[in-house]
């Protein structure tokens, strides 16, 4: 089925390690993002692109870095992790800013660190 | 950053009954958005709203997207079971699509 994949959906680290949290997503849209879901918060950005090759920063881009090598897959990565990374991440994508139909959203990856 | 309060933080209604929840900025937006989550999915888009003064509804769901352009409101109409889950409010302010989220309202229906 088109739509945005995340992997893995669950993981546990240990302080201080480091991950990476893959997105791809099959409809050939421009426009992918990553966000965290933290309990009683709503999604915050994180890090976006708009386009191959391209990265910018969200409202909490901090300890974490992405890359988007390929139109289809947009990466979050964690170079040391801490325990206030522990939350709910939710990558999304979207074919234009203005679109329609607004972002199409992955089932999301729960990460804890310990 | 830009702060959306939503309200109310959860519901506890019976089956039938309406449910209605809004969203207040203090800043403009130029859509609005509402999503509904389930537990364990992401976000899944109800409504879009594009010009201020819209009007919009899907089925039993209606939302409005508020004259000054930093509030939207949205209506759930004869509740059933299904409707059981988490609301949020979203408005986009620039053309990069970045949204910023409202905290959710939490809807628990009782048969």
């Amino acid at each position: 089925n088109a739509g945005v994949t995340q992997t893995p959906k669950f993981r546990v680290l240990k302080t201080g390690q480091s991950m990476t949290l893959l997105c791809a997503q099959d409809m050939n849209h421009e426009y992918m993002y990553w966000y965290r879901q933290d309990p009683g918060m709503g999604l915050r950005l994180i890090h976006y692109s708009v386009g191959e090759g391209t990265t910018a920063k969200g409202e909490v881009p901090d300890g974490y870095n992405v890359s988007r090598l390929k139109k289809q897959n947009f990466l979050l990565g964690l170079e040391s992790a801490a325990p206030s990374q522990t939350s709910v991440y939710f990558c999304a994508s979207r074919r234009l800013p203005d679109s329609t139909y607004g972002y199409t959203f992955g089932s999301g990856t729960r990460l804890t660190v310990v | 950053g830009q702060q959306l309060n939503q309200s109310p933080q959860s519901m506890f209604i019976q089956e039938g009954e309406d449910v209605s929840m809004n969203c207040t900025s203090s800043s403009i937006f130029n859509t609005w958005l509402w999503y509904k989550q389930e537990p364990g999915e992401g976000p899944v888009l109800l409504i879009a709203l594009y010009k201020a003064g819209e009007l919009t509804s899907n089925g039993r769901l209606t939302a409005q997207f508020g004259i000054t352009r930093k509030d939207s409101f949205l209506n759930i109409s004869a509740s059933i079971p299904s409707d059981v889950g988490i609301y949020f409010c979203a408005g986009q302010a620039d053309s990069w699509g970045k949204l910023q989220f409202g905290a959710g309202t939490q809807v628990v229906v009782t048969p």
